[in-house]
């Protein structure tokens, strides 16, 4: 089994321009979730899904979307790229809210 | 809102014991223990529900106090294999929000 994959590992972007974040997990969990990770600030919930076409915001929501049409992926897309959003991103999945959370190995995205 | 970790950072000689805490201003359903090393993803530790009850992982244990709403993560005789960052994240809503961890270095 992959596990949680994301893809791109890097990524550098121009302020305005919009790109996607893919997360696939082959464990058939139906709780995904994205998170941001920067310096001190631990790990910050972006959005998170509980099954295939049901999404919601977590605690950084705004400047990201997301859709979840399949159990396996969970793409989050960045509309217009900010300095601000540089960082690096988690997916994670996990069979239910109170499993096992198996993390992707992360997306450093830079903004520039 | 996040759950507050103290302390932010620790230095320890191998075969020395820490305790990192992590407590909420809400009601606690559950509080899980990752530890991240530098560089590569979060790896689980162990989840605590309701009830009080704790749990071990290698010489690591931790507590649930769901009426204090904290939790505590004991590590005895470190290792050095025991440096990171340590998160605890609390469980709420379909929520899992991490505190903003914990360093951890330990040295020979």
């Amino acid at each position: 089994n992959a596990g949680v994959t994301q893809t791109p590992k890097f990524q550098v972007l121009k302020t305005g321009q919009s790109m996607t974040l893919q997360c696939a997990q082959d464990m058939n969990h139906e709780y995904m979730s994205w998170y941001r990770q920067d310096p001190g600030m631990g790990l910050r919930l972006i959005h998170y899904s509980v099954g295939a076409g049901i999404t919601d915001q977590g605690e950084v929501p705004n400047g990201y979307n997301v859709s979840r049409s399949t159990t396996e992926d969970f793409p989050l897309r960045l509309l217009s790229a900010a300095p601000s959003q540089t960082s690096v991103y988690f997916c994670a999945s996990s069979y239910s809210m109170a499993g096992e959370a198996f993390f992707g190995q992360g997306t450093r995205l830079t903004v520039v | 809102q996040q759950p507050v970790q103290s302390p932010q950072a620790v230095i320890l000689r191998e075969g020395e014991d820490a305790v990192i805490n992590c407590s909420s201003s809400k009601a606690l359903y559950s509080v899980h223990w990752y530890r991240q090393k530098h560089g590569e993803a979060p790896v689980f530790l162990m989840i605590l529900l309701k009830g009080g009850e704790q749990k071990g992982h290698e010489k690591i244990s931790a507590s649930f106090n769901e009426k204090k709403q904290q939790s505590s993560l004991y590590l005895t005789a470190s290792q050095l294999s025991y440096s990171g960052t340590y998160f605890c994240g609390t469980e709420g809503y379909n929520k899992l929000i991490f505190g903003a961890g914990t360093r951890l270095a330990v040295h020979p």
